[in-house]
């Protein structure tokens, strides 16, 4: 099955330093998004991203944070000026919105996930 | 309000059992989708099982059902014959408004489950 990858797997940063998460989704899907998970808690939506714009995003997803799809395969999450408290696993996810009731079309598929710890 | 409740922190399952997954979702919307997610020790994020508002079906994959009752607003997965690879935390999410713009997904608090051999 097609799957999202993700690199790196883990990331270390020092605060205030610039990281760059990145995602190669599924080919032919449309949509893409970051969504994070502080570690404990609940995963959170931060963006999402269709035809070259950002179509949605969360108060989470502020000035500090940007997306870019530089080619046709690549998405990135930049986070201009890391804190500590963006430390958090971050997966990528696409999906390709099909008929209504098909379900098997609804499947978002997650990447493995960055984990990102800033020091 | 929250908009996904999984009201079962943490649940044991013996082998070869089946277990079910509590599941209570908010919406005013008349079209949404509920997912379970898997998520191993090793922290990816695998799909389970989907289900639209308007299905009138409940969904299955495999070992995974949801019981989906609409009226209550509930969602709950049922896992059958418990593996030990079940082992790892369920997530329900869901997604508000019409299908194609896009899966922005809610996330409830997660259920950790493990199986006992």
């Amino acid at each position: 099955e097609p799957e999202v990858t993700q690199t790196p797997s883990h990331q270390v940063t020092q605060m205030g330093q610039e990281v760059i998460l990145r995602c190669v989704p599924i080919s032919n899907h449309l949509y893409f998004y970051w969504y994070r998970q502080i570690l404990g808690q609940k995963v959170e939506f931060l963006v999402s991203f269709y035809n070259n714009e950002i179509s949605e995003k969360s108060e989470i997803f502020d000035d500090q944070f940007s997306v870019e799809r530089p080619d046709g395969s690549n998405f990135t999450l930049k986070i201009r000026s890391t804190k500590l408290e963006d430390s958090a696993m971050y997966f990528c996810a696409s999906h390709l919105p099909g008929a209504e009731t098909r379900s098997r079309t609804e499947k978002l598929f997650f990447g493995s996930g960055t984990q990102l710890s800033v020091l | 309000a929250q908009k996904i409740t999984q009201t079962q922190p943490g649940m044991f399952v013996q082998e070869k059992e089946a277990v079910t997954l509590d599941c209570t979702y908010d919406t005013s919307d008349q079209s949404y989708g509920l997912f379970w997610y898997k998520q191993p020790s090793s922290g990816e994020m695998i799909f389970l099982i989907y289900q639209g508002s308007y299905d009138e079906q409940n969904a299955t994959e495999g070992r995974y059902s949801l019981n989906f009752q609409k009226a209550r607003k509930s969602a709950n997965l049922v896992i059958s014959a418990s593996q030990l690879g079940d082992s790892a935390m369920y997530f329900c999410a869901m997604r508000e408004g019409l299908t194609a713009a896009g899966n922005k997904l809610t996330f409830g608090g997660g259920t950790r489950v493990l199986v006992k051999p």
